[in-house]
C-alpha cells in the first residue's frame, strides 16, 4: 500500500511568485492534515480536512495560503503571493476515520522562497 | 491549550548505550501522546503511541515510552543505542491537529 505522496520534494522560488503543492493522503483515509516547520522551529499545524471539507484551518498564517481538497482525495496547498518567512518543509500527513487516529507523514516539500 | 517540551535539542550517547529523550506535556484533558521520528530525507514514522491504556508503550525498534501523570512526563527509551537510531525525535500530543514538540537530534558514536 502506497505511503503519503507529497510533490514536489523541493521547490525554489521568488519572492511573489505563486508555488503548488500537492499530496496524495493513503487510500481510503478521510483525514487530510498540513502542517509546516519553519527552519529551526517546531513543526506546526496548518489545517485539517474531513473528506473534501476544512474541518479546522485555525493554523493557516495568512490568506496568502489556500488549501483544496476537491473531491476529498489529494489535496493542494497554494501559497500566493510568496514571501520569505513562507520558507520551511510543508508536511501532510492522512489518518482513518475513527480508531486511534495515528496520523501517517509525507516526507515533505522543502519550499525555499528567495 | 495543549503543549510539548522536549529537553535537549541534541542528544548524543555511544553506540550500546542507554538513549533517553525527555518529553514533557501539559493538557488540560487527558491527553493521547507519541513519538515521531524522522531520518535523513524522510517523513515523520510513528515510533509509539499513548492513548491513555498501558503506561509503558512498546514501539517499533526497541523504543518504549512510559506515561507518568504524576511528573506530567513521557519520555522514550532504548535500553542499547544503534547507530541507525541516529535520527531526530518529536513528541507530539493532540487527537487532531497534532501540536509537536521542537525536537531532538540523536546522535550516536560508535
Amino acid at each position: 500500500e502506497a505511503g503519503v505522496t507529497q510533490f514536489p520534494s523541493h521547490s525554489v522560488i521568488e519572492k511573489g511568485q505563486t508555488v503548488t503543492l500537492r499530496c496524495d493522503p493513503i487510500s481510503g483515509h478521510d483525514n487530510l492534515y498540513w502542517y509546516r516547520r519553519v527552519m529551526g522551529k517546531e513543526i506546526k499545524f496548518l489545517l485539517h480536512f474531513v473528506k473534501e471539507s476544512k474541518q479546522d484551518e485555525s493554523g493557516m498564517p495568512n490568506n496568502r495560503f489556500l488549501a483544496e481538497r476537491t473531491g476529498g482525495t489529494y489535496s493542494t496547498l497554494k501559497v500566493q503571493p510568496a514571501e520569505l518567512e513562507d520558507s520551511g518543509v510543508y508536511f501532510c500527513a492522512s489518518s482513518q476515520s475513527g480508531g486511534p487516529l495515528i496520523q501517517y507523514f509525507g516526507a515533505g516539500t522543502r519550499l525555499s522562497v528567495l | 491549550a495543549q503543549s510539548v517540551t522536549q529537553l535537549g535539542s541534541h542528544v548524543s550517547v555511544s553506540e550500546g548505550a542507554l538513549v533517553l529523550l525527555r518529553c514533557n506535556y501539559s493538557s488540560s484533558v487527558p491527553p493521547y501522546l507519541f513519538w515521531y521520528v524522522q531520518y535523513p530525507n524522510q517523513g515523520l514514522q510513528l515510533l509509539l503511541k499513548y492513548t491513555s491504556a498501558a503506561t509503558l508503550v512498546k514501539g517499533i525498534n526497541g523504543f518504549e515510552a512510559e506515561f507518568k501523570k504524576s511528573e506530567t512526563s513521557f519520555h522514550l527509551t532504548k535500553p542499547s543505542a544503534h547507530m541507525s537510531d541516529a535520527a531526530e525525535y518529536f513528541c507530539a500530543t493532540g487527537r487532531r491537529a497534532l501540536t509537536f514538540g521542537s525536537g531532538t537530534r540523536l546522535q550516536v558514536q560508535p
